[in-house]
């Protein structure tokens, strides 16, 4: 397996415009996380799904942040409109069960300027 | 819920010696307690972990203990080497499934 992908690795935005992150999990993981760190608040979680249902999106920041999970292949982080304090790197991370160890992806570098 | 405290935030050592990282938690109901490594620009990946039916783990260079009573466990590395530096972050799991994550401990190994 591949292991979790993200893409893009990279993206520069200018602020107000919409921004779409995007995630494949590892094939028969059943949780799927999103997380995004930064240096004045580490990792934090934003959203987790069981089995393509989310379960809790309590660490969504505002109602400019939406995540789906239309299948168990293919999960999206979407900001609009973005703004600069969103410029974070974004982590797609998935695991076979709860309470097991989590893959991270390789993240998404996100500027918005 | 969950509150994980992680200390120190920057660890400064020279090579071959030891490094002690800890953490505790709030929610007795926490059974799962992972470590992760962060190299810079690199993706978190899973060194250790270690379940609340077991006190102590070890994998060659680095160990972990847990005292479920006063909620804390510990991350050890022996004869640290250079590509030992990184950033660590210790997580506690419990009922919800969520791991909630320390803030990060920045460890410079020095040549």
């Amino acid at each position: 397996d591949a292991g979790v992908i993200q893409s893009p690795r990279h993206e520069v935005t200018e602020m107000g415009q919409e921004v779409t992150l995007r995630c494949k999990p590892i094939s028969g993981h059943d949780y799927l996380f999103w997380y995004r760190q930064t240096m004045m608040r580490g990792l934090e979680l934003l959203i987790y799904f069981n089995n393509n249902v989310p379960i809790d999106d309590s660490g969504m920041p505002e109602d400019r942040f939406s995540a789906k999970m239309p299948n168990a292949s293919f999960s999206t982080l979407k900001i609009q409109p973005s703004e600069p304090r969103d410029s974070a790197v974004y982590f797609c991370a998935s695991s076979l069960t709860g309470n097991e160890k989590l893959f991270f992806g390789s993240g998404t570098q996100l500027s918005v300027l | 819920g969950e509150n994980v405290e992680q200390h120190p935030s920057t660890l400064s050592v020279q090579e071959g010696d030891s490094a002690v990282i800890k953490c505790t938690y709030s929610d007795s109901a926490s059974n799962y307690f992972p470590w992760y490594k962060q190299e810079l620009g690199k993706r978190p990946q899973l060194i250790i972990d270690i379940r609340s039916n077991v006190g102590e783990k070890k994998d060659q260079r680095i160990a972990v203990t847990l005292n479920k009573t006063a909620k804390h466990f510990s991350l050890h590395i022996t004869e640290t080497q250079p590509e030992d530096s990184a950033v660590y972050f210790c997580a506690a799991t419990g009922g919800s499934y969520i791991p909630t994550f320390g803030r990060g401990t920045s460890l410079i190994v020095h040549p």
